[in-house]
């Protein structure tokens, strides 16, 4: 079975500095990783996603990730945070059975941005 | 392009009364998952269809139903509802091009359940 954990259930920066979510996964075979944003009472939002062609992923907003193998880790980053990145994180992994969108999700990191 | 529609946003019912939500996928996708979202349990797989067939199911008790419709269209059913089932349930639609491909989410039903 597929699972990703995500350390810290909250994470608190200033404006300006660097922003650092963290996820490890754990897989059988070579993961699919997701990162999701939710915003209060809105559904979720692709940030990045990670399918083997490059370790270091970019995705929307100025956030990016890097997968690495050797530490099952995909952690999410951007330079410097703005205080609309205020919301709640997810990194999922996608399952390898027959069905495609089984996602099994950590439980989601609420990241506070202080002015 | 229109997103994943869900209706209705909210809902409030009571203890043993049944409950169907429903979701518009996008235009062109034919997978749609479905997730339960609770404070305590996280994110949680529910089912998926495909083409009006079933083809995942999670670890939710049989009280816990889905369908898809020809459209694919997809609505899931909860009878003899317990306030453990008060949450925010979310779907979410793909094209089914391979285990890498986005799911759209909409912006769930709120369910909450007195």
């Amino acid at each position: 079975a597929q699972s990703v954990t995500q350390l810290g259930s909250h994470v608190s920066v200033s404006e300006g500095a660097l922003v650092l979510l963290r996820c490890n996964y754990s897989s059988s075979v070579p993961p699919y990783l997701f990162w999701y944003v939710q915003y209060p009472n809105q559904g979720l939002q692709l940030l990045l996603k990670y399918t083997s062609a490059a370790t270091l992923v970019k995705g929307i907003n100025g956030f990016e990730a890097e997968f690495k193998k050797s530490e099952t880790s995909f952690h999410l980053t951007k330079p410097s945070a703005h205080m609309s990145d205020a919301a709640e994180y997810f990194c999922a992994v996608s399952n390898c059975g027959g069905s495609n969108y089984k996602l099994t999700f950590g439980k989601g990191t609420l990241l506070t941005v202080n002015p | 392009k229109a997103g994943v529609t869900q209706t209705p946003r909210y809902l409030i019912k009571t203890r043993g009364q049944q409950v169907t939500l429903s979701c518009s996928p996008i235009s062109g996708h034919r997978s749609v998952s479905w997730y339960q979202q609770t404070p305590g349990q996280g994110l949680q797989f529910l089912f998926e269809y495909f083409s009006e067939t079933q083809r995942n199911k999670g670890n939710f008790p049989g009280r816990f139903s889905g369908r898809q419709f020809s459209n694919s269209r997809s609505e899931m059913n909860v009878s003899t509802l317990e306030l453990g089932d008060s949450a925010l349930y979310l779907c979410a639609s793909s094209t089914d091009r391979g285990r890498d491909t986005e799911a759209f989410f909409g912006q769930g039903t709120r369910l909450t359940v007195v």
